[in-house]
């Protein structure tokens, strides 16, 4: 069953604009990971988040965590065409170093 | 590197055949895991490993065998496909860090459709 549930489901903006999309996770974690996956491809490690630690950045993306909710947020600065993919949470809990992922979120982004 | 190679990218099985799907990773990392994705569903977990000689399942593993007799390789078997295989299988790996574990490296996915 999955840990993380993204939201939106379905994300459309213009080039030049931000993008967020949210995790939502049921129980305590060790860690959280953002992937993306462009369109019939494998998926591509973006950032990790550990519990201890509320936000981290890296290039145009910024991920926060509040773990008192159960939430992370994924925000993409200056969106490009190039971003359009699907974008996936995926946590680790207890002492297993295999993450459960969430359904997505897919984004598109219009020149 | 090549990371984490995947073969055959497709395939078509009649219902019934067995198959197996390789998965090869040259990173020497220790854990390695089987996916499934379809759609709407995000990816689900089928079966696992921690190191050579270690395996177990995960959320969906009917169906499916596994084995890791060397770090490298980790072939997925279909014992007798069903319809219901019908799906893109996703193999990635991953070595253990401090704080929980590193990203994975995924594979370019194998599209099998079972008829």
């Amino acid at each position: 069953s999955q840990q993380g549930e993204e939201d939106p489901q379905a994300l459309s903006i213009q080039e030049g604009e931000n993008a967020t999309m949210n995790c939502s996770y049921k129980t305590s974690i060790n860690n959280l990971q953002w992937y993306r996956q462009n369109s019939g491809r494998g998926l591509v490690h973006l950032i990790l988040i550990r519990s201890n630690e509320r936000e981290k950045h890296s290039g145009r993306l910024r991920v926060t965590l509040d773990t008192s909710k159960k939430s992370s947020s994924l925000l993409i600065t200056a969106s490009r065409a190039a971003d359009t993919a699907s974008y996936f949470c995926a946590t680790l809990s207890g002492g297993s170093y295999i993450p459960t992922f969430g359904r997505g979120t897919s984004l598109i982004v219009h020149p | 590197n090549a990371g984490v190679t995947q073969t055959p990218k497709f395939q078509v099985l009649k219902t019934g055949q067995s198959m197996t799907l390789q998965c090869a990773q040259d990173m020497n990392h220790e854990y390695m895991s089987w996916y499934r994705q379809d759609p709407g569903m995000g990816l689900r977990l089928i079966h696992y490993s921690v190191g050579a000689g270690i395996t177990d399942q995960g959320e969906v593993p009917n169906g499916y065998n596994v084995s890791r007799s060397t770090t490298e390789d980790f072939p997925l078997r279909l014992l007798s496909a069903a319809p219901s295989q019908t799906s893109v299988y996703f193999c990635a790996s991953s070595t253990p860090g401090q704080g929980g574990g590193y990203g994975y490296t995924f594979g370019s996915g194998t599209r099998l459709t079972v008829v």
